[in-house]
């Protein structure tokens, strides 16, 4: 059983410009969320996809979206970078019933914007 | 509104001496409570979780967390520090009915002095 995994690791981009990150889901979690985490901060709830189809999303603006594949990974899609979009970006994944709150996460997606 | 509150930044303690790491939040209702550990440049990984029953959760790596109600607290603790466990300490709520919406707190950053 593969964990959850994010590519790319590291990414360097320009304010103003657009930028797509990438997640592979746990084996058989059909729920994915996204999170940044900003330095020195602790990771805020950006959306999360089930079943292709967002269904719950945190106060960030439209021009942060996603996507959900049938293969349930996913994608984050951030629009018109601006600097204060530097961070950690967190995938994580978690299971399709039962006592399944627990998140898993990915070793996430470092974005520099300059 | 919903948060999470880590009062402590940072702590230091002796290799082989007692931990405690303080998590409060405020919701109206009990929430699922984790605590997630993130290591430098690596994702978070879960080392415990509350979801009903017994107060007291065990968890992985020799560490356990207390619930209490009263206090609308949910404290972590480990009886003896390794060096291993320097890192980044998250505490969480998952508030009931809203999706897999992770509230985290700011995190406790732990440094072990040999």
């Amino acid at each position: 059983e593969t964990g959850v995994t994010q590519s790319p690791t590291h990414l360097i981009k320009t304010r103003g410009q657009q930028v797509t990150l990438r997640c592979s889901s746990q084996s058989g979690h059909n729920t994915v969320s996204w999170y940044q985490q900003a330095l020195g901060q602790g990771p805020q709830f950006i959306f999360q996809y089930y079943r292709e189809e967002e269904n719950g999303r945190g106060n960030f603006p439209p021009r942060f979206s996603g996507l959900q594949f049938p293969n349930y990974s996913s994608e984050l899609n951030v629009n018109a970078l601006e600097l204060d979009d530097s961070a950690l970006y967190l995938c994580a994944s978690r299971g399709p019933s039962g006592s399944s709150y627990e998140q898993y996460f990915g070793p996430g997606t470092r974005l520099t914007v300059t | 509104a919903q948060s999470v509150t880590q009062p402590d930044i940072h702590i230091t303690v002796s290799e082989g001496a007692s931990l405690e790491l303080r998590c409060n939040y405020s919701y109206g209702a009990t929430p699922y409570l984790f605590w997630y550990v993130q290591s430098p440049g690596q994702g978070l990984q879960l080392l415990l979780k509350y979801f009903s029953g017994d107060t007291l959760v065990q968890g992985i790596k020799g560490f356990e967390a207390e619930f209490k109600r009263s206090q609308s607290s949910f404290n972590l603790r480990k009886p003896s520090v390794h060096w291993s466990d320097a890192a980044e300490y998250f505490c969480a709520v998952h508030p009931l009915n809203q999706g897999g919406k992770l509230i985290f707190g700011q995190g406790t950053e732990l440094s072990v002095k040999p």
